[in-house]
């Protein structure tokens, strides 16, 4: 089945330093790849997303490319501020049509210090 | 546009009680999905709906879980008996048809079996 798999956390990171959350997947066929955040108090909300081999998707200075070859979607930001703090969570929608499943990674808690 | 509606948004019950969420998806959406999100893991897929008929409901406990969506609009999950491991937080989420086309979510229901 598919499945999603992020590097372990927490991440601490003080203001203006340079992000990379590691995702890779196992999927059939070819997935759509998303990056999902939870702010705290808030719902999960869509950061970006990728549809397609070499797609890049960005968003508030966030950026993640779909890499088929070595079946991965790392988020990177070059310069992260307070407010990004929030839990990630990397996931895929598998390639069947209207019943595509939504499948997610474990997430990973991000904490920037001023 | 309105967002995906969940209530209530906490909820505290005994154990062997029963309990209902309930959730309003975007209008139009087709898809309506229902996760369970237990503290510091990623949501798991509890139901999938698809307009009024079931896509996946393959990680749903049958024998305590139940959930139905009236009309392809609206939908209720039910827990019936519930056990303390069912302390989670409940996702509510709903999207188009289609691969690649991104879920909204609710806040959630923070539910609390004691």
């Amino acid at each position: 089945g598919n499945s999603v798999t992020q590097m372990e956390g927490p991440v601490t990171l003080s203001e203006e330093a340079f992000l990379t959350i590691n995702c890779t997947y196992t999927a059939t066929g070819y997935p759509s790849l998303f990056w999902y955040v939870q702010y705290p108090g808030e719902g999960l909300q869509l950061l970006l997303k990728a549809t397609k081999a070499d797609d890049k998707g960005s968003n508030k200075g966030f950026e993640a490319t779909y890499r088929k070859e070595t079946t991965s979607f790392h988020l990177e930001k070059g310069s992260v501020q307070v407010s990004d703090s929030a839990v990630y969570f990397c996931a895929l929608t598998s390639s069947s049509g209207a019943n595509s499943k939504l499948t997610f990674g474990k997430g990973i808690t991000l904490s920037v210090r001023p | 546009e309105a967002g995906v509606a969940q209530s209530p948004r906490y909820k505290i019950i005994e154990k062997r009680q029963s309990v209902a969420f309930w959730c309003n998806p975007i209008s139009g959406h087709a898809t309506l999905y229902w996760y369970q999100q237990i503290l510091g893991q990623g949501p798991k897929l509890l139901i999938q709906f698809q307009n009024n008929g079931v896509v996946d409901d393959s990680q749903l406990p049958k024998d305590r879980f139940s959930a139905e969506r009236l009309k392809g609009v609206d939908s209720t999950l039910k827990i019936q008996p519930a056990k303390l491991e069912d302390s989670a937080v409940y996702l509510c989420a709903s999207s188009f048809e289609g691969l690649g086309t991104e879920a909204f979510f609710g806040q959630g229901t923070r539910l609390t079996v004691v």
